[in-house]
């Protein structure tokens, strides 16, 4: 079975610092990881994808993530955060049918 | 990039009755689309696979007869929620995947109950 563990139910960090989201998986085979962000009355929206290929992923508004094998992880980064990146982020696991995590709500404080 | 449209955004109904739930891709052709089911501050569960077709396939535990799916066309997919109760309230989801395994989310569809 495959799943996704968010430990941070939540995450603060001060504008332009970097930030980290954590995420670990468990899949059997190679994993197709993913991260999302929803933000409040909104649809989630697709941030980045690891299926294969550079360990390091770049997606949109500035957040990369890095897929490590050996620690069965996929945190999310971001170089400098900003205000308004404060959202909910889920970290999924799945080719069609995705399974995600608990979710980790970032707090960019100015 | 693709949408996916939900409709409607909020609904209020009482104790017993139905509600149906709309799925749409706009620009795109979905062959599949996904349910999910959403509680407050909390991760969003897969409720079952949409085919267009063909019957949907539900995840262990999703009652299929209370949450009837039906993926008419290559553009719609639809969720009613019969005999609605109040444990039913839940903000729903919709997605439709591309080939590149992206996933487009709908804005998803507050369901209150009463």
């Amino acid at each position: 079975a495959q799943s996704v563990a968010q430990p941070e139910d939540q995450v603060n960090v001060a504008e332009g610092n970097p930030l980290t989201v954590k995420c670990t998986y468990s899949v059997s085979g190679n994993p197709y990881l993913f991260w999302y962000v929803q933000y409040p009355n909104r649809g989630l929206q697709f941030l980045l994808k690891y299926i294969t290929g550079d360990n390091l992923v770049k997606g949109s508004y500035g957040f990369e993530a890095e897929f490590n094998k050996s620690q069965t992880s996929f945190h999310l980064k971001k170089p400098s955060a900003l205000v308004s990146d404060s959202a909910l982020y889920f970290c999924a696991v799945g080719t069609d049918k995705l399974i995600f995590g608990t979710g980790t709500r970032l707090q960019v404080f100015p | 990039g693709a949408v996916v449209s939900q409709h409607p955004s909020r609904v209020i109904c009482k104790s017993g009755t139905s509600v149906k739930i709309e799925c749409r891709s706009l620009d795109f052709q979905a062959t599949t689309m996904f349910w999910y089911r959403q509680f407050p501050k909390q991760s969003l569960m897969l409720m079952a696979t949409s085919n267009e077709g063909s019957k949907a396939t539900y995840e262990q535990g999703v009652e299929k007869d209370k949450f009837l799916i039906n993926h008419a066309s290559l553009t719609l997919s639809t969720l009613t929620v019969t005999s609605a109760h109040p444990e039913d309230s839940s903000f729903y989801i919709c997605s439709a995947p591309d080939k590149r395994f992206e996933q487009y989310f709908g804005p998803g569809t507050r369901l209150t109950v009463t």
